[in-house]
């Protein structure tokens, strides 16, 4: 069983710039959330995507956005990019089943890390 | 609002327990999980318990769930250095979609 891959692992960029964060979900697992962990806290809630459309969003601005394909996989997109983005970006899959949440485990993977500079 | 408190730091002696503290807001959340990161690394899901229950045993791990004081504790018996990690208390809140609420952290060394 494949677990939960994202890419790149690391990255640099600078204020203002553009970022594309991919995710591979756990194999039969077809719901996909992004948080992001600021050095020193606990992972924020950014979005949840199902059935590739965005299911829950927690209170980040507009200029992250986000994609699932058919195959479950999904990309996190931030425009703009604010010093306050450097963070370690985590990607978690869910066997999720419908609007019906089980135990809601949620399957890291061991994020990306962003600079910005 | 939303909160997840939870002490930033413990130390203990190798072999000793450990007990990590975590106060959670909302009442209606359904599962209460422990996650632990190392250094890193992502997170991995250590326990969970439901709303309903007020303890969950799991081979070193005990987990306490004080519903009326919103308290939850993980115990971690005879300590191991492999214990040293990050420990987050967590609270799944089905309000628009399934959101995690995570705490700050809990930083364990295990001393020698």
């Amino acid at each position: 069983e494949t677990g939960v891959t994202q890419s790149p692992t690391h990255l640099i960029k600078t204020r203002g710039q553009q970022v594309t964060l991919r995710c591979s979900s756990q194999s039969g697992h077809n719901t996909v959330s992004w948080y992001q962990q600021a050095l020193g806290q606990g992972p924020q809630f950014i979005f949840q995507y199902y059935r590739e459309e965005e299911n829950g969003r927690g209170n980040f601005p507009p200029r992250f956005s986000g994609l699932q394909f058919p195959n479950y996989s999904s990309e996190l997109n931030v425009n703009a990019l604010e010093l306050d983005d450097s963070a370690l970006y985590l990607c978690a899959s869910s066997p999720l089943a419908g609007d019906h949440p089980n135990t809601g485990e949620l399957f890291f993977g061991e994020g990306s890390r962003l600079t910005v500079l | 609002g939303e909160d997840v408190e939870q002490s930033l730091f413990l130390s203990v002696r190798e072999g000793d327990s450990s007990v990590i503290n975590c106060t959670y807001t909302d009442s209606s959340s359904t599962y209460l999980y422990w996650y632990k990161q190392e250094p890193g690394a992502g997170l991995q899901l250590l326990t969970y318990i439901f709303s309903n229950m007020d303890m969950k045993q799991d081979q070193r791990l005990t987990v306490l769930l004080n519903k009326k004081d919103k308290h939850l504790s993980l115990r971690i018996a005879d300590t191991q250095t492999g214990d040293s990690a990050i420990y987050f208390c967590a609270e799944s809140m089905w309000d628009y979609g399934q959101n995690f609420v995570f705490g700050p952290g809990t930083r364990l060394s295990v001393l020698p």
